[in-house]
């Protein structure tokens, strides 16, 4: 079956630390670019941060950059998201979804996990 | 950042209603504008992407279109099934921001 499942959330404390996982199975992972989006309660999407399928291009949103590492494991079809300094606004359901490029139509997030919640609160 | 406006956010239709919701760029995106469906609890779902190609699965009543800075998501006749709410995205230019969102409601 093809899909991305997510691990790895649950509460935190402002300023602590949390990684991410999200497993890709049914689909060749290691040729796919990913992404980070997060969703806060009841707000809309977010992108957080992409990675390219060799690891060669990565991308943050100004709101994590220097906080946030994304990181992925071809071998273990397996992608990652280190979360340092953690805030308060950092709250939020976190989805890892794959990028699909059609030519000649261009590209979008076409398999998207279900997302796992991370709160941080003291 | 691209900022995408979408209007309206909230929309009221009944079923078989034909509907519009749009989507504006604060810069040029090309074609490169996917749009999503979002029910209560679930990750999003792909509707349309580069603007007008419908993802393969979606039902036909779903259409989009526009170019550069002005998009829309079309539902020709609508269905009980269609409320919840609709994202707008481009991918153009990282980060691959979002519009607000639209809920539309069925009367």
């Amino acid at each position: 079956e093809v899909q991305l499942v997510e691990s790895g959330g649950g509460l935190v404390q402002p300023g602590g630390s949390l990684r991410l996982s999200c497993a890709a199975s049914g689909f060749s992972f290691s040729n796919s670019n990913m992404n980070w989006v997060r969703q806060a309660p009841g707000k809309g999407l977010a992108c957080v941060s992409y990675i390219s399928s060799s690891s060669g291009t990565i991308s943050y949103a100004d709101s994590v950059r220097g906080r946030f590492t994304v990181s992925r494991d071809n071998a273990k079809n397996t992608l990652y998201l280190q979360m340092a300094s953690l805030r308060d606004e950092d709250t939020a359901v976190y989805y890892c979804a794959r990028g699909r490029y059609t030519p000649p139509s261009g590209w979008s997030l076409d398999l998207w996990g279900r997302g796992t919640l991370v709160t941080v609160s003291s | 950042d691209i900022q995408l406006t979408q209007s309206p956010s909230f929309l009221s239709a009944s079923v078989g209603d034909r509907v519009t919701i749009t989507c504006r760029a604060s810069q040029g995106v090309s074609s490169s504008l996917a749009w999503y469906q979002q029910k209560p609890g679930k990750a999003p779902n792909l509707l349309i992407y580069g603007a007008s190609t419908l993802q393969s699965g979606v039902p036909s009543r779903f259409s989009g279109s526009g170019y550069g800075t002005e998009f829309t998501l079309t539902i020709s006749s609508l269905q009980p099934e269609d409320s919840t709410i609709y994202y707008c995205q481009q991918l153009n230019n990282y980060p691959f921001t979002f519009g607000q969102g639209t809920k539309l409601e069925i009367k």
